[in-house]
């Protein structure tokens, strides 16, 4: 199974784009790319998903390089509200059918400050 | 629609007694994942159902813990007797459908005293 690696914590003030990277050199060829955000005492949100390229939607964007070897979560304008754990994560989908499941890391602290 | 609903969202209990955990997963899906986090650790996944069956239980601590999913709708998640390092937060999970994202709920927590 895939590993992530991805930076502990990270600081942002409102307003400002926040880039997350992640690191995912294992990644397998039916692997998508997931994810989630973290408020405490909730479970983790979806935040968006991606296979390769770029994906965009309401919230994010999620960049993907030709070799899939990592991840860019984009959250454009952070407010203080986006203040959460986000965590990068492979799997989820076999081509063959049934899903993988998903392996937690420590995430990425994001803190947004006024 | 409904997202993946767990209950109860909170219990207390002493140790030695048992707990059942519920989820009831996004309707529809086939796919139903238990995870569970103890204090200080990440997010650990426990099990995986297809329908009413174990795909992967590879992440069960032990045989206190008993995860069915009858009829292959909602799933319970029983822990028999309860320890103290068994507090923590249960989270649960479904995917299928025409989709391929894992939606979570918002966790079950236990604190065994």
């Amino acid at each position: 199974l895939a590993k992530t690696t991805q930076p502990i914590s990270m600081d942002s003030y409102e307003g400002q784009e926040v880039n997350i990277t992640c690191s995912h050199n294992n990644i397998a060829t039916n692997d998508y790319i997931t994810w989630y955000q973290q408020f405490p005492s909730q479970g983790p949100r979806f935040i968006i998903q991606g296979y390769k390229t770029k994906v965009t939607n309401e919230v994010a964007s999620l960049f993907i390089p030709a070799d899939r070897k990592s991840s860019t979560l984009s959250l454009p304008r952070v407010s203080l509200s986006d203040t959460a754990v986000y965590y990068c994560l492979v799997g989820g989908f076999m081509f063959s059918g049934g899903y993988n499941k998903l392996i937690f890391g420590a995430g990425t602290r994001l803190a947004v400050h006024p | 629609e409904a997202g993946v609903t767990q209950f109860p969202s909170h219990s207390v209990i002493e140790k030695g007694q048992t707990v059942t955990l519920r989820c009831d997963p996004i309707s529809g899906h086939d796919n139903l994942y238990w995870y569970r986090r103890v204090m200080g650790k990440e997010i650990k996944f426990l099990l995986h159902f297809v329908k009413e069956s174990k795909q992967d239980e590879s992440g069960m601590p032990n045989n206190r813990f008993l995860a069915e999913r009858t009829g292959g709708t909602y799933s319970t998640l029983k822990v028999q007797p309860a320890e103290l390092e068994d507090s923590g937060v249960y989270f649960c999970a479904s995917s299928g459908g025409s989709g391929n994202t894992i939606y979570f709920g918002e966790g079950s927590w236990l604190t065994v005293v």
